[in-house]
């Protein structure tokens, strides 16, 4: 069964530290990897997509990494902010350039980030 | 450049009403998929659909449907609501169908039902 495992469901960090979220899949083939944030009332925005060929990722103070491998990826946050605090979902696309896939989601890590 | 916009915000519904909702693309955006969001299951994909014909479906039982226009508009449709259908339903739109490469998917605020 194709699966999406976060981890750790939730975490609170000093602002200005770092920190990583984990991510563990079991879909395979697949074809991206994707990290969201959401804040709040919000919906979920893009942070970084990656394919299975790639290893990282980076979008400002948010690097994602990949391993295809282990099926494993995380997203690391460096010096922190109070705008940080929301919930990052990691999300799969399942069977590389077959139209009609339905994403894998993750129940989401929810980051506090406390001054 | 205006984003995915859904409507209505909130709303609230007793069991066995029904509810539409309604999601306008990003210009341009061909596909609207959505998906229903609880504390509980997290993001579960509900249907996607492209050039008004739906591509793909979730796990989810017929009383969910939905419907997009000419205009790449999207409605979503829940019948004889439950309880357990209160949540917070997101609208994304993209370019092209999922699948067909690293689509990024531009995602609506929510419209947040709760039954009684």
């Amino acid at each position: 069964k194709n699966q999406v495992e976060q981890s750790p469901q939730s975490l609170i960090i000093l602002e200005g530290k770092n920190c990583t979220l984990q991510c563990n899949y079991t879909v395979s083939p697949f074809s991206n990897l994707r990290w969201y944030k959401q804040d709040t009332g919000r919906g979920p925005v893009s942070l970084t997509i990656m394919t299975f060929s790639e290893n990282t990722k980076s979008n400002g103070r948010y690097t994602a990494t990949l391993d295809a491998d282990t099926k494993q990826s995380s997203l690391h946050i460096t010096a922190s902010q109070l705008s940080d605090s929301a919930s990052y979902i990691c999300v799969v696309s399942p069977r590389p350039n077959q139209a009609g896939t339905a994403l894998i989601f993750g129940k989401g890590t929810t980051l506090s980030v406390s001054s | 450049k205006a984003g995915v916009t859904q409507t209505p915000r909130y709303l609230i519904k007793t069991r066995g009403q029904q509810v539409t909702l309604s999601c306008s693309p990003i210009s341009g955006h061909r596909s609207v998929s959505w998906y229903q969001q609880t504390p509980g299951q997290g993001l579960q994909f509900l249907f996607e659909y492209f050039s008004e014909t739906q591509r793909n479906k979730g796990n989810f039982p017929g009383r969910f449907s939905g419907r997009q226009f000419s205009n790449s508009r999207s409605e979503m449709n829940v019948s004889t609501l439950e309880l357990g259908d209160s949540a917070l339903y997101l609208c994304a739109s993209s370019p092209q169908r999922e699948g067909a490469g690293a689509n990024v998917l531009t995602f609506g605020a929510g419209s947040r039902l709760t039954v009684l």
